[in-house]
């Protein structure tokens, strides 16, 4: 089955900087890659996903990449804020049948 | 995206006891599916919750343990069964159409003394 493995587990940036977090994932198959955004006692939510016909995807601060090939895709948040603290995950799956295999995932600290 | 709601949002239960967990959507889906978060952990699946037949569990996961009704395409719900300490974790389920995201309740968090 599918293995998706996220880096790094912990990130501390300073306000304003930008943060990427990393992951990389086993199976060829797997075609869309969302990233979730969970806030302290809070469900995960949906923040930016990318499927692998488009190499890159913005919306607005947030950007994801995608390497097809070296099964990579990354997601990256530019002029960080102290409301962008939060653990990250990302995931992999099949297009179709929504069997999604989570990333271990990232806690973002940003400090002010 | 789809409004869930997951009820009850905690609880603490007494241990061999057993807790259903409810998740309601305000639209119909394809899919539910049920996780386990421990804190500070990712997301781990526990089972799909199929309409009109039986559940397909992950491995490590059973159905004497977690029993899953879906009666329909709006409902479902989860029990923990017989429940131990080890059981203490967050329960969360999640929502999905044929090739879209999948998007979350808001979890139960559920303390075994």
């Amino acid at each position: 089955g599918e293995n998706v493995e996220q880096h790094p587990s912990t990130l501390s940036v300073q306000e304003g900087d930008s943060a990427v977090i990393k992951c990389t994932y086993s199976d060829s198959a797997s075609n869309y890659f969302p990233w979730y955004k969970q806030e302290l006692g809070k469900r995960p939510q949906l923040i930016i996903d990318i499927r692998s016909n488009v190499g890159e995807k913005k919306d607005q601060r947030i950007a994801v990449t995608l390497n097809k090939t070296a099964k990579h895709f990354s997601l990256h948040i530019t002029e960080t804020q102290p409301e962008d603290s939060a653990v990250y995950f990302c995931a992999a799956l099949p297009g179709g049948y929504q069997k999604v295999t989570f990333g271990t995932g990232t806690k973002l600290q940003v400090i002010p | 995206s789809a409004v869930i709601s997951q009820k009850p949002s905690r609880d603490i239960c007494q241990r061999g006891t057993s807790l259903t967990i409810q998740c309601q959507v305000d639209s119909q889906v394809t899919m539910m599916f049920w996780y386990r978060q421990q804190p500070g952990q990712s997301l781990t699946l526990i089972a799909t919750a199929n309409q009109g037949s039986e559940a397909t569990y992950e491995s490590g996961f059973v159905i004497d343990k977690f029993p899953i009704s879906r009666p329909n395409l709006t409902f479902s719900t989860l029990t923990v069964s017989n429940m131990s300490p080890e059981d203490s974790s967050i329960y969360l389920c999640s929502v999905g159409n044929f090739n879209q995201p999948q998007h979350f309740g808001d979890g139960t968090r559920l303390s075994i003394l």
